[in-house]
């Protein structure tokens, strides 16, 4: 079956622009993951989807970041007035029940001028 | 707060060595992962260890989860190029089970 699948794979915008980023996880998987990844590190948590909920938020760096989920299903991550230091790699992942292996999409490059 | 650390950063040796990489923390996780991604690509599961001293593993790698659940070691025997890639370890707190802390990773390279 399919993976997860993110787009754009690619975006560049405009300081202060805001940009939406979207993850289609896996079908039938209820916990949904976003990360960031800064060049060649780690992933830093942003959020934790549950079916549409999202019980973890406390990964989003600011009030500029938020995340929603519909029909249990696709994520969208705004970023609103982006800034330089949002230049990254947003990575989403999907897994079963929380917990169990995460399966990652191959992430959005968003680059901000 | 980086709650796991990795070490080396990066390492490059030549093909056929053996080579360790450790991850190491001050907490204790319930259980704790080990990821390989490569460039453009999403992390892709290796192992899950999650008994104290426990060993598991996987062809030429073996993982190893510390008695105390704070730290963890890969190593490679016979490294291979096919092995080259950024390794990345991450653990599941017991205080939020919904979160994983990922470790700053090490970026691993096999010459030829």
């Amino acid at each position: 079956g399919a993976g997860v699948s993110q787009s754009p794979s690619n975006k560049v915008t405009e300081k202060g622009k805001d940009v939406e980023l979207r993850c289609d996880p896996i079908s039938g998987h209820t916990a949904l993951y976003w990360y960031r990844q800064s060049l060649g590190q780690g992933l830093e948590f942003l959020i934790y989807f549950q079916g549409n909920s999202a019980p973890d938020k406390s990964g989003l760096p600011s009030d500029r970041f938020s995340a929603e989920r519909t029909g249990g299903s696709v994520s969208t991550l705004t970023i609103q007035r982006t800034q330089q230091e949002d230049s990254a790699v947003y990575l989403c992942a999907s897994s079963l029940v929380r917990q169990n292996e995460q399966f990652f999409g191959p992430g959005t490059r968003l680059t901000v001028l | 707060t980086q709650l796991l650390e990795q070490s080396p950063q990066f390492l490059s040796i030549q093909e056929g060595e053996n080579l360790t990489v450790y991850c190491n923390s001050s907490s204790v996780f319930s259980s704790l992962q080990w990821y390989r991604q490569e460039p453009g690509e999403g992390p892709v599961l290796l192992v899950t260890v999650v008994t104290g001293g426990e060993v598991k593993k996987l062809k030429r790698l073996t993982f190893q989860f510390g008695d105390a659940r704070k730290d963890s070691s890969l190593h490679i025997t016979a490294a291979q190029p096919g092995d080259t890639g950024l390794y990345l370890c991450a653990g599941v707190q017991y205080s939020s089970a919904s979160k994983i802390i990922f470790g700053s990773g090490t970026r691993l390279s096999i010459r030829p």
